[in-house]
């Protein structure tokens, strides 16, 4: 299986920062990347998909790059909705896999 | 509007059996791959299963032999039968559907609000 490692796994920042979270997967996997955003006792929610692509009605603060091994979730200024577990999720082939999570935390 | 709804957690003991289904409406019947995913108490997520239109599936090697995926198009309906349990297999379960056909890629746009599964003695 695909092994995908997240960094960091906690993020302390502030209102307004700018956040940038890492995914690599232990294999290629192409642009067959997926961020979601968890908040607690909820359902994830997708973010970004293709490695890329904006999901319709998320804030474009969110952002997503990468391809091959190494990919970036990016949120341009921090709002206080975004406080939350982020996970990328390779699909490039099975057994699909999600990384460990990275908790975004209040500075 | 999408809606995913999970029934049939509850409180099993190892070795048992458990049946979890999820209603899905306002998506097009048969048109969405489906999955299930699951998150263990205070951890990440771990994808189980999928099932395609047309039936085909897939399934993560923890759950290889014991689960089975499969969906009844006419009711909208997603199942996981879940056979053999373990104390390892507790978690909160979630439906999640993908896109629209033709597109199969792998990601979720839609998710239940979770069951939770309890196997313990």
């Amino acid at each position: 299986d695909i092994q995908m490692t997240q960094s960091p796994s906690t993020l302390s920042a502030s209102v307004g920062d700018r956040v940038t979270i890492t995914c690599r997967a232990s294999q290629g996997i192409r642009t067959y990347l997926a961020w979601y955003q968890q908040k607690p006792g909820k359902a994830p929610q997708l973010l970004i998909y293709s490695a890329s692509t904006l999901q319709s009605g998320v804030p474009s603060r969110f952002s997503g790059s990468g391809s091959g091994t190494d990919f970036t979730l990016t949120i341009s200024s921090l709002q206080p909705d975004d406080f939350a577990t982020f996970y990328c999720q390779q699909y490039n082939s099975f057994s699909w896999t999600f990384g460990q999570g990275t908790k975004v935390e209040i500075k | 509007e999408v809606q995913l709804v999970e029934t049939g957690g509850g409180l099993i003991h190892p070795g048992g059996s458990l049946r979890l289904s999820c209603s899905a409406s306002g998506i097009a019947d048969g048109s969405h791959y489906m999955s299930w995913v699951r998150q263990a108490p205070g951890k990440g997520l771990e994808w189980v299963s999928v099932i395609y239109k047309g039936g085909h599936t897939q399934y993560a090697d923890s759950v290889k032999g014991r689960f089975a995926i499969s969906r009844d198009d006419s009711n909208n309906i997603v199942y996981l039968q879940m056979n053999s349990l373990r104390v390892d297999d507790t978690a909160v379960y979630y439906c999640a559907g993908g896109p629209l056909y033709p597109d199969s890629s792998g990601y979720y746009p839609y998710w239940g609000q979770g069951t939770l599964v309890t196997v313990s003695s």
